[in-house]
This record gives structure tokens, C-alpha cells and sequence, in this order.
């Protein structure tokens, strides 16, 4: 059973056109992560919640926007896209305080046209 | 200097071989690292926690070296089904979980 759900699985956007990315957790996990990955490429995290404390990282450009209405659910907004932008978006969760595994989902595969 | 380092690689070695890989890292104070497993175009699945007095699971041995600062994954008896990018995480002077870029492993029949 996934317990970090990501969905869509591949995303096809134009040049400039916003598109939204979503994750859904089932492990009552209280920090949700969104990273970028390119080929070949470290997973770069772009910000995380701790509950509903959002903590970006300095570099994640503003075209990057998130928003986690509940515990479950997070999701990556960008606002307009451009051909750098096209990777993979990957959420994780974790237990702060208890340990800092990482549980991902089966990521986002997104292309800009 | 990049705060999680590793060869890329990619290690091609026969089946049976036994393969090591080291990641070094910058942060002395960094109370938490791991290998992190990753199949290509897919998610990074957590292969095991590295513990100061060291983690064996099965044919796979992770060790900590404080002194030199690195870690080092031993991989006994490699499958075909080892092949993958085996990513190395530390923590940075703020204590988040940086990832390596990867080291590439390709077992040949």
C-alpha cells in the first residue's frame, strides 16, 4: 500500500503556464518535504512543513509556491514554468523528533514544453 | 567544498563481486546519515540507517568513520538487481538532510 501518494505520475505543462503538483500521506507523518531532482542530480529540497510551519529554502526561486491544507496533504505550486523547471518533484515525509527518515512518493515527472 | 560528496562512478563489477562505496561529508557535528537506494526515473527508497558502531543488513555493511568523515556502503555477493544509484545523506550546519549526488552501480552476468 503507497502511503506517500503522488499524483500525476508524469506532467506535461507549456512555457509559462501554472501547474500544480499534489501529495497525499497516510502516515500521519507531522513534516511533508518537496525536492527537485534533475538527472544524474542530488534531490535539492525546495521547502518543508513542519505541521503548518512552512520553512523555504533560501535559494528555491518564488516562481515555487506550497501549501499544506491539512496533515495529509501538500502540494507545489509553480506559478510559471519555465524549461529549467522540468524534473523531478519529489515529496517526502518524516517523524521530527523521532527520527529523520525520509519517506518518499513515486515522484512527478514534469516536462515543459 | 560540497557538504555531501560522493564518486559518481558508475562501479560496473561482475555478479559475486564485492563492491564498496565512500561518501564524505563537511558537516563534524552531523548526528544522522543513511543510504538511500534510487532505480532509474524512480523514488529513493531508504536502504539503511548508518549508526556509529555500524549497520549490517544482510549482504550490505554501512560504517562510520567520525575521524576522516566519511561513510562507506560494503556490498557482499552483488545481484544483477543491486544495479541502481546508491545516494549518501548527511546533514548540513543546519542540520538538514543534504544528499549526495550518487553513486552509480552497474552489476554485470
Amino acid at each position: 500500500d503507497a502511503m506517500v501518494i503522488q499524483n500525476p505520475r508524469y506532467q506535461v505543462t507549456q512555457f509559462g503556464k501554472p501547474v500544480t503538483l499534489s501529495c497525499s500521506q497516510t502516515l500521519n507523518h507531522n513534516v511533508m518535504y518537496w525536492y527537485q531532482q534533475k538527472s544524474s542530480q542530488a534531490p535539492k529540497l525546495l521547502f518543508h512543513y513542519y505541521d503548518k510551519d512552512f520553512n523555504n529554502e533560501a535559494d528555491t526561486p518564488d516562481n515555487f509556491q506550497s501549501r499544506r491544507p491539512n496533515t495529509s496533504f501538500c502540494f507545489l505550486d509553480i506559478r510559471s514554468p519555465g524549461l529549467g523547471d522540468a524534473a523531478m518533484y519529489l515529496c517526502a515525509t518524516s517523524r521530527w523528533g523521532v527520527d529523520e527518515k525520509l519517506f518518499f512518493g513515486s515522484g512527478t515527472q514534469l516536462s515543459v514544453l | 567544498r560540497k557538504e555531501v560528496e560522493q564518486d559518481p562512478g558508475p562501479f560496473n563489477v561482475p555478479e559475486g563481486a564485492t563492491v564498496a562505496f565512500n561518501c564524505t561529508y563537511s558537516n563534524s557535528a552531523s548526528q544522522s546519515f543513511f543510504w538511500y537506494r534510487q532505480d532509474c526515473r524512480k523514488e529513493p527508497k531508504l536502504l539503511m540507517s548508518v549508526y556509529s558502531s555500524g549497520n549490517e543488513d544482510g549482504r550490505f555493511t554501512a560504517q562510520l568513520n567520525r575521524a576522516s568523515q566519511y561513510i562507506s556502503l560494503l556490498i557482499r555477493d552483488s545481484k544483477l538487481s543491486d544495479s541502481a544509484t546508491y545516494l549518501c545523506v548527511g546533514m548540513d550546519s543546519s542540520y538538514k538532510l543534504i544528499f549526495g549526488s550518487g553513486t552509480r552501480l552497474l552489476v554485470r552476468p
